[in-house]
């Protein structure tokens, strides 16, 4: 079945540092979906990728989908506390999603 | 509407047990999940529905039993669990089955079995 990895697995970064996550497949993926999962709470979608190539941005957000389809990576410019959480990645092949093995993120105030 | 609700919050149950959890959704969905989560790691699929019908199994033992009363109800009935089942459950749903199709988790239910 589908890999699906995430590094790094933890990241501790000061308030104002940007922080990245990359998502690894093994295969070719039909598409991404990225999750922020709080500490105590449940993943909540943040935004979807299909196409080869693609870039989406959410405010300080930018997700970004590689050219082989094998890849994604989530780019946050000046971390706030806000931003603490787990981030998932999480591709649906047909009829089952698979979650990566997501990325906790550590904001330093 | 975008919630899906979970009850109860919070289980505690023996191992000689039989409980329920329960979770609504009232966005019109077709599809329902159940994923269990252990700390530190990701949510792993258990169930899905599709149009009230189980879709998938993801080869769960037989003391978890799922079932979709109708298309915004889907329960997990628990029976004779074991320690390490203790997780966080949790639900989710969406518009239909599709790779495109967004999931909607509900809050989840914290289960532990002593």
């Amino acid at each position: 079945g589908q890999q699906v990895m995430q590094i790094p697995q933890y990241q501790h970064v000061q308030e104002g540092e940007d922080f990245t996550t990359y998502c690894n497949s093994s295969t070719t993926l039909s598409n991404i979906q990225w999750y922020k999962q709080r500490p105590g709470g449940h993943p909540v979608f943040l935004i979807q990728l299909v196409k080869s190539g693609e870039v989406k941005k959410q405010k300080r957000l930018t997700f970004q989908f590689g050219e082989a389809k094998k890849n994604s990576s989530l780019h946050i410019t000046a971390t706030q506390t806000t931003d603490v959480g787990t981030y998932f990645c999480n591709s649906g092949g047909y009829q089952k999603v698979t979650f990566g093995t997501g990325t906790k993120l550590q904001v330093i105030p | 509407d975008t919630e899906v609700t979970q009850t109860p919050k919070h289980l505690v149950m023996g191992m000689t047990n039989k409980k329920s959890l329960k979770c609504e959704q009232h966005m019109g969905h077709r599809a329902m999940y159940w994923y269990k989560q252990k700390a530190k790691k990701p949510p792993e699929l258990m169930f899905v529905y599709s149009y009230e019908k189980l879709s998938i199994n993801e080869s769960v033992p037989s003391r978890f039993s799922p079932e979709c009363p109708n298309s915004s109800l889907l329960n997990l009935h628990l029976h004779a669990l074991q320690p390490e089942d203790s997780a966080l459950y949790l639900c989710a749903s969406s518009q239909d089955q599709g790779w495109t199709d967004t999931q909607y988790f509900g809050p989840g239910t914290r289960l532990t079995v002593l």
